[in-house]
Formats: structure tokens, C-alpha cells, sequence
């Protein structure tokens, strides 16, 4: 069961490089999702896709680009990476179940960016 | 969507019942109450979720007041395992809206 993969686990990034965060669902799930997590703070959302060939912004979106690349695959880039970017990053996938969409999480990648 | 208050902290002996709160005065009558939990260093996992009525499933149990403007999560017997901060969150049921986090409240148990 492997559920939600994120690769990598961890990155350090100078700023300016640019990365793109690999997520993989084998659930036969529709949406999937982005999220990142300031310390101390709860999970923001950055993209989302409903359903695969679509995407829409979350909450923080800026700096970064999302690409549905099938229904297991949802990936997020950084083109030109900033310090306020450092963060841990975290892939889910969901699917409706009793009554509405119950989610599961990836492990997360350790990001930053110096 | 409507926002949930939850304390930021909270602390249980090992063994015994945890009763976690939230509340949520702006409930909308076609909000879901969904429950996350983060453990240390992982992603959410997911807890529980109900509409109106309680429910109940092997990890937890969800307790809706009947005005449906609070809940609460009960733990039945807390291990050092359910030490994690434990999401509150609202879901309008129309449409894929994605969940929102608040900050949650961080349980800690002691052995």
C-alpha cells in the first residue's frame, strides 16, 4: 500500500535554482493537491486539481507552476527559488467516501532554499 | 468557508479518555466536520468526518452538539502514539472545495 509518494524527501536549493517535486497517488484517485507548511503554522494550499487535465490556485500560489500529468501524477515547480520558499511541501490525493472527500497524505519533502 | 476555534494545546495521561474540542458557531447546515491529526515530522492523516449525527470508527469517536456549532473528538484511550496536533476542519459539501487547515491543537500524553 503504498498510498501517496513524494520524491525527494529532502532538498537544499540556492536561490535562484529551480526544482520540480515529484507526488504519485496509485489509489485511482481524481484530485490531488499541494500544500505547504511554515514551522508552527497548519498546512496552506498552494494548487489543486479536481480532476485530471484541470488545475486552480490555492491560497499561495505565487513562484509556483503545477502540472497534472496523469491521474497519478501532480507536479509542482519552483522556477527561480527564494528563501521564503524554505518549507515543508506535502502532496495529497482524495476520493469521496461516505459522504464526502476523505484525504491522504504524502510524507512531505524537507525544502530549502539558502 | 467557516472557521473553527480550537484550543492550541492540550495535555492527557497515557490510558486514558481524551476529549479534544472545537467549535464552530458559523457553521453553514451543509458543512462537514472533518478531523485530521499530524504526528511528528509526517503529513495529516485523516481521523474521522460526520454531518449530524455521531460517529464512531477504530480510531476515534466524533460528538456533534445537536446545534451542530460544536464537536468534539474523543480518543477512548490515549497512547503515546496519539501525541500529534489534531486539525478541526469545516468542508462545504457542494462542489471539491479542498480542505483548509487551521493551526490545530497539539495533544501531548504522558506516560
Amino acid at each position: 500500500n503504498a498510498g501517496v509518494t513524494q520524491t525527494p524527501k529532502f532538498q537544499v536549493l540556492k536561490t535562484g535554482q529551480s526544482m520540480t517535486l515529484q507526488c504519485a497517488q496509485d489509489m485511482n484517485h481524481n484530485s490531488m493537491y499541494w500544500y505547504r507548511q511554515d514551522p508552527g503554522m497548519g498546512l496552506r494550499l498552494i494548487y489543486y486539481s479536481a480532476s485530471e487535465g484541470t488545475t486552480d490556485k490555492g491560497e499561495v500560489p505565487n513562484g509556483y507552476n503545477v502540472s497534472r500529468l496523469n491521474k497519478r501524477e501532480f507536479s509542482l515547480r519552483l522556477e527561480s527559488a527564494a528563501p521564503s520558499q524554505t518549507s515543508v511541501y506535502f502532496c495529497a490525493s482524495s476520493e469521496y467516501r461516505e459522504g464526502d472527500y476523505g484525504y491522504t497524505f504524502g510524507s512531505g519533502t524537507r525544502l530549502t532554499v539558502v | 468557508d467557516a472557521k473553527t476555534t480550537q484550543p492550541n494545546s492540550m495535555e492527557s495521561n497515557e490510558e486514558e479518555p481524551v476529549h479534544l474540542p472545537c467549535n464552530h458557531s458559523t457553521i453553514s447546515g451543509t458543512d462537514y466536520i472533518h478531523w485530521y491529526r499530524q504526528l511528528p515530522s509526517q503529513g495529516p492523516e485523516y481521523v474521522i468526518h460526520g454531518l449530524t449525527s455521531n460517529v464512531n470508527n477504530r480510531m476515534a469517536s466524533l460528538a456533534i452538539a445537536e446545534d451542530r456549532k460544536s464537536s468534539t473528538l474523543i480518543l477512548h484511550r490515549a497512547t503515546l502514539r496519539d501525541a500529534a496536533v489534531y486539525y478541526c476542519i469545516l468542508r462545504a459539501l457542494s462542489g471539491n472545495t479542498p480542505l483548509v487547515f487551521g493551526k490545530g491543537t497539539r495533544l501531548s500524553v504522558i506516560a
